[in-house]
């Protein structure tokens, strides 16, 4: 099946600690995103990647990393600088040819305790 | 200018009805305006796009109106059904970054 995988669905982490949330595709997509929903503001952008070994920052990028060192994966850190890391996270890729659509990722829901 | 604003934010109809959300852009380099369909705990699904080229696109029970002049686009769902109660997203970008910019959402109830 060619999709959009995110590990673990579910993520309880200590305050102060560094985290990492994985997103793989099988889609040979070019472009990955990675998306924070909160309730009442829609998703809003961490960081997005056009291609591998390539990454620009989004509207909220701080207290977040990337990486993009092969095309399928781009895992993405929430580190313990981000005030507010309890969050629905999405990753997404597109595919750069044809109608240029934006696929998601079943989401990871990271609690801060 | 990077906002989409979008509305309601919630909407009930009934079976059969007609759901309309709205969306309203600044940014005139905006040129792909898709409309994504949320289920609680799920990721988003692309439901329909449109390009500024057209005013309108249909697909089954679904329409994208837009009005480039006003800056909005807005989403029409015929004949209601139950299992559209979800959570629709409005977004935005231009084909050269496509750094999307969503709307905040409409959460969508269709009572039986």
């Amino acid at each position: 099946d060619g999709g959009i995988t995110q590990s673990p669905k579910y993520l309880f982490r200590k305050e102060g600690q560094n985290v990492t949330l994985s997103c793989e595709q099988n889609l040979n997509h070019d472009a990955m995103y990675w998306y924070r929903q909160d309730p009442g503001q829609g998703l809003r952008l961490i960081y997005y990647s056009q291609i591998v070994n390539d990454f620009q920052k989004g509207d909220i990028a701080e207290g977040y990393s990337v990486s993009r060192e092969k095309k399928e994966s781009f895992p993405l850190t929430v580190t313990s600088a981000q005030k507010n890391p309890t969050a629905f996270y999405l990753c997404a890729s597109r595919n750069s040819g044809g109608r240029n659509e934006q696929f998601f990722g079943p989401g990871t829901r990271l609690t801060v305790l | 200018q990077q906002q989409v604003k979008q509305s309601p934010q919630s909407l009930i109809v009934q079976k059969g009805g007609i759901s309309i959300i709205n969306c309203a852009y600044e940014n005139t380099a905006f040129d792909y305006f898709p409309w994504y369909q949320q289920f609680p705990g799920k990721g988003p699904a692309l439901l329909i796009a449109i390009r500024p080229d057209v005013s309108e696109k249909k697909e089954g029970r679904f329409t994208i109106s837009f009005n480039k002049s006003a800056k909005q686009f807005s989403l029409h769902i015929m004949d209601s059904q139950p299992g559209d109660s979800a959570t629709y997203f409005c977004a935005a970008c231009t084909s050269g970054t496509y750094k999307y910019i969503f709307g905040t959402g409409t959460r969508l109830k269709v009572l039986a």
